[in-house]
């Protein structure tokens, strides 16, 4: 059975940086390339950045270029996701899912972000 | 960037009845391999989305046929028929052709 579960959410001051992870198993990890996704509160879902399967190609949405770092450890089975200088508007459920070439196939149940002084 | 625009729904749907849900994207998203990038998920409430269609017209492993996609380039329809309680939520449209966007997402209501 396939799983993702993300962790590292919480509450974070403007400006300040986290660190999300998403454990994935039940698939050849790094066969597939893998993506995060935000909903902010009673807002619809946001594509945020993809990665390759195996790490060489990152895409990033234009709002978050230059501050958010999308990784992965195929050794692991682990994405990651670096966020950096974070605002209140990134406030959201960040969802890791499975970049399949047919869609997002797969996805976890979310970790709440909270940006607030 | 391609912007995906989804229409509304006349809720609430009777249960029972059919219901279409239309998603448009301001570039043609048949690539040129002939398949095209819109995708359909479907988010229910308190829950992760999930895959419904992709390639515009395929159904995603495990979802019901009462659910169809169909479209051209760059004008898209979700339709679902008999509307059961387990459908209602939002419906997000997708384009998988240049990186990767959402609609602002439809909601269906059942009466």
């Amino acid at each position: 059975e396939v799983q993702l579960v993300e962790s590292g959410g919480g509450l974070v001051q403007p400006g300040r940086s986290m660190k999300l992870s998403c454990a994935a198993s039940g698939f050849t990890f790094s066969n597939y390339g893998m993506a995060w996704v935000r909903q902010a509160p009673t807002k619809g879902l946001e594509w945020v950045a993809t990665i390759s399967y195996d790490g060489s190609s990152t895409y990033y949405r234009d709002s978050v270029k230059g501050r958010f770092t999308i990784s992965r450890d195929n050794a692991k089975s682990t994405l990651y996701l670096q966020m950096n200088s974070l605002r209140s508007e990134d406030t959201a459920t960040y969802y890791c899912t499975r970049d399949n070439y047919r869609g997002f196939d797969y996805w976890g149940q979310g970790v709440m972000v909270t940006v607030s002084s | 960037d391609i912007v995906m625009t989804q229409g509304a729904l006349p809720n609430p749907v009777p249960s029972g009845e059919s219901a279409s849900i239309t998603c448009q994207s301001s570039k043609s998203l048949l690539h040129s391999n002939g398949k095209t990038y819109l995708n359909w998920y479907l988010q229910r409430p308190g829950q992760s989305p999930q895959l419904l269609i992709y390639w515009m017209s395929t159904r995603a492993s495990g979802v019901s046929d009462r659910f169809s996609g169909s479209g051209s380039g760059t004008d898209f329809t979700l339709k679902i028929s008999s509307v059961e309680a387990e459908d209602v939520g939002v419906y997000y449209c997708q384009q998988f052709l240049e990186y990767r966007t959402f609609g602002g997402g439809t909601k269906l209501e059942l009466k």
